[in-house]
């Protein structure tokens, strides 16, 4: 399985609302990204969980809370947020940190109302 | 701070045409150096990466890239495009700190004309 996997692949919710985004990953990897890209940018960093571990916060509002259960599942926590937080929610993995490549899921598309 | 220039933000190409996109990072220890390709209503996917050893790397689709240690840059190249490399190419950067960090450059969008 060489699949990064994001549901759902379309939220809507309202400022008041609580979600959440998943993100799986069977390849072994041991390095897990969030990242938040808007139309027509880069991807900007959020999170980095390195062996489970929160590693990076790119000064991320708290209103996202991310979470790494297992080796192979991360989440973000979304609450209360504002709709300039609208854009396409992306997951990756990497390998280790002998290859920073990374695999990227599909993205999951939030619009806040 | 840690930076990465992409130098065209917009490239229209008939086929056959070669291409070159430039790639300048602004880091002074080692990196390890990607471009990803994003087609359109597909996800991001790596299409080439240099960590050491030879700076001309090769990536899948025949494209390859060249590390310029002292220029700073990886430009991507393909010598003969098709109208599938339509697509957005990212260049990025990991500083080789062990902490996993990548920046992404702007970007640049490329339009392959059949």
């Amino acid at each position: 399985d060489t699949e990064v996997t994001q549901t759902p692949k379309h939220l809507v919710m309202g400022m008041t609302n609580k979600k959440s985004l998943k993100c799986e990953q069977h390849m072994g990897h041991r390095a897990m990204y969030w990242y938040k890209q808007k139309a027509k940018k880069p991807p900007e960093l959020m999170f980095v969980y390195s062996y489970e571990k929160l590693s990076i916060n790119e000064s991320v509002p708290s209103r996202f809370s991310p979470e790494c259960p297992n080796s192979s599942l991360l989440n973000l926590h979304l609450h209360a947020l504002q709709p300039e937080d609208s854009a396409l929610y992306l997951c990756a993995s990497c390998p280790s940190a002998d290859s920073y490549e990374q695999y990227f899921g599909p993205g999951t598309r939030l619009t806040v109302t | 701070a840690q930076s990465v220039s992409q130098h065209n933000h917009h490239v229209i190409l008939s086929e056959a045409a070669s291409l070159e996109l430039g790639c300048n990072y602004s880091y002074g220890g080692t990196v390890n150096l990607f471009w990803y390709v994003q087609y359109p209503g597909q996800h991001l996917q790596l299409l080439l990466k240099y960590f050491s050893g030879d700076p001309l790397v090769k990536g899948i689709k025949g494209f390859e890239a060249e590390f310029i240690k002292s220029k700073f840059s990886f430009n991507l190249r393909k010598p003969s495009v098709q109208w599938s490399d339509t697509a957005e190419y990212f260049c990025a950067v990991t500083p080789n700190t062990g902490g996993f960090k990548t920046i992404f450059g702007a970007g640049t969008r490329l339009f392959v004309k059949a």
